[in-house]
């Protein structure tokens, strides 16, 4: 069985530009959440999505943005690029919202 | 908020022994779940252990168990016998439903950087 996978593994942007991450969850779960990790940091929560429906958004500007689509797959998008917005982004899924969810390996974006 | 707490940035364990990670948090509600999962160097977040804390019986997985203090807001995490394949940082979680809709998000706390010496 295919676990999670994020697309691409690394990224590197510059400031002002856009980008987008992609996100395959474990076949079968319907909840897809992404994450922000800052190095040295643990995640932040910044969308949940349940059967292609937004049901949860951290505390992210809106540059921020997310949808899923009918396969259950997922992308992130983030407009507007800041420096701080380097990190590691983790997606992860669960067939049902409690139990633990399943991260990806995540995917590296660094911003210059 | 939900705040979680690890007060031990990094621990160290010699191979085969016992070690404990400690973890804290803060909430008003009554339920909820607890999670530690580990992160090695490859990033990948991987669920080590699950607590309901309706139950009052701790989790267990193999070499893995938490000692669960509802009432002390405490959710720690022993590893015995442990192996160098446990070097990684552990991040304790807190997830609830959020808002009285199906939002559940993960609160993580900092992390504990673990390191197991041959």
């Amino acid at each position: 069985d295919a676990g999670v996978t994020q697309s691409p593994t690394h990224l590197i942007k510059t400031r002002g530009q856009h980008v987008t991450l992609r996100c395959s969850p474990i076949s079968g779960h319907k909840s897809v959440s992404w994450y922000q990790q800052v190095l040295g940091q643990g995640p932040q929560f910044i969308f949940q999505y349940y059967e292609k429906e937004e049901r949860g958004r951290g505390n992210f500007p809106d540059r921020f943005s997310a949808r899923q689509f009918p396969n259950y797959s997922s992308e992130l998008n983030v407009n507007a690029l800041l420096l701080g917005d380097s990190a590691l982004y983790l997606c992860a899924s669960s067939p049902i919202r409690t139990d633990g969810y399943t991260f990806g390996s995540g995917t590296r974006l660094t911003v210059v | 908020a939900q705040t979680v707490t690890q007060s031990q940035p990094e621990m160290s364990v010699q191979e085969a022994e016992t070690v404990t990670l400690s973890c804290t948090y803060d909430t008003s509600e009554n339920n909820y779940y607890l999670f530690w999962y580990k992160q090695p160097p490859s990033r990948q977040m991987i669920l080590v252990i699950r607590q309901e804390a309706y139950k009052q019986q701790n989790a267990t997985e193999n070499r893995f168990s938490v000692n669960f203090q509802k009432a002390a807001k405490s959710f720690s995490l022993k590893i015995s016998d442990s192996q160098l394949g446990d070097t990684a940082m552990y991040f304790c979680a807190f997830m609830k439903r959020e808002g009285g809709g199906s939002n559940y998000k993960l609160t993580f706390g900092k992390g504990t950087l673990l390191t197991v010496n041959p």
